[in-house]
């Protein structure tokens, strides 16, 4: 899971802003995942990819949006129409997004709201 | 839908004593079953994980126990340690969506010295 970095470590939207979340990974891991964590919940899942080009909704895209240009990166852009951002953003690859494979979670980021 | 329910929130044992966490799915279709350990402001990382196929899997002082019937598994620490405290999250997935992972709501686990 050291393959996998995201930046910056905390990040402060004011409102109406887009901010983007940046998610790099060097295991060479066709599918790469984005998680939203809330205080004293579990991990529900925003968007995730299983190859370059392509990317499919989770359980709670809206407000949310994604690009997969290049295998390495999986760049998430929380929009101005998600009204309650805050939350710890993990994301995470495995190999080929295939049943029972490892899921590799990056450091996070931490969004918060001015 | 799917959901996975993950008991009890918190946990506080005394260091030297057994650990168990439980958590019960609702899709009987799931079969891949893994279980993450996140320290304070850190990220998840796999702990273990069993498949369907088998009833327990052991690695050194955790196991996890399936049964499929009631649709339920466990995470079970032996011989805990102030490292484990933690919080641990059950989760599971079927084999159709195996992109979707559906977590437990996770359990503060607290090892006292």
């Amino acid at each position: 899971d050291g393959g996998i970095t995201q930046s910056p470590k905390y990040l402060f939207r004011k409102e109406g802003q887009n901010v983007t979340l940046s998610c790099e990974q060097n295991l060479n891991h066709d599918a790469m995942y984005w998680y939203r964590q809330d205080p004293g919940q579990g991990l529900r899942l925003i968007y995730y990819s299983q190859i370059v080009n392509d990317f499919q909704k989770g359980d709670i895209a809206e407000g949310y949006s994604v690009s997969r240009e290049k295998k390495e990166s999986f760049p998430l852009t929380v929009t101005s129409a998600q009204k309650n951002p805050t939350a710890f953003y993990l994301c995470a690859s495995s190999t080929s997004g295939l049943h029972g494979e490892t899921q590799y979670f990056g450091p996070g980021t931490r969004l918060l709201v001015l | 839908g799917e959901n996975v329910e993950q008991h009890p929130s918190t946990l506080s044992v005394q260091e030297g004593d057994s650990a168990v966490i439980k958590c019960t799915y609702s899709d009987s279709a799931s079969n891949y079953f893994p279980w993450y350990k996140q320290e304070l402001g850190k990220r998840p990382q796999l702990i273990i994980d069993i498949r369907s196929n088998v009833g327990e899997k052991k690695d050194q002082r955790i196991a996890v126990t399936l049964n499929k019937t009631a649709k339920h598994f466990s995470l079970h620490i032996t011989e805990t340690q102030p490292e484990d405290s933690a919080v641990y999250f059950c989760a599971a997935s079927r084999v159709d969506s195996s992109y979707k992972l559906i977590f437990g709501s996770g359990t503060r686990l607290l090892v006292r010295p």
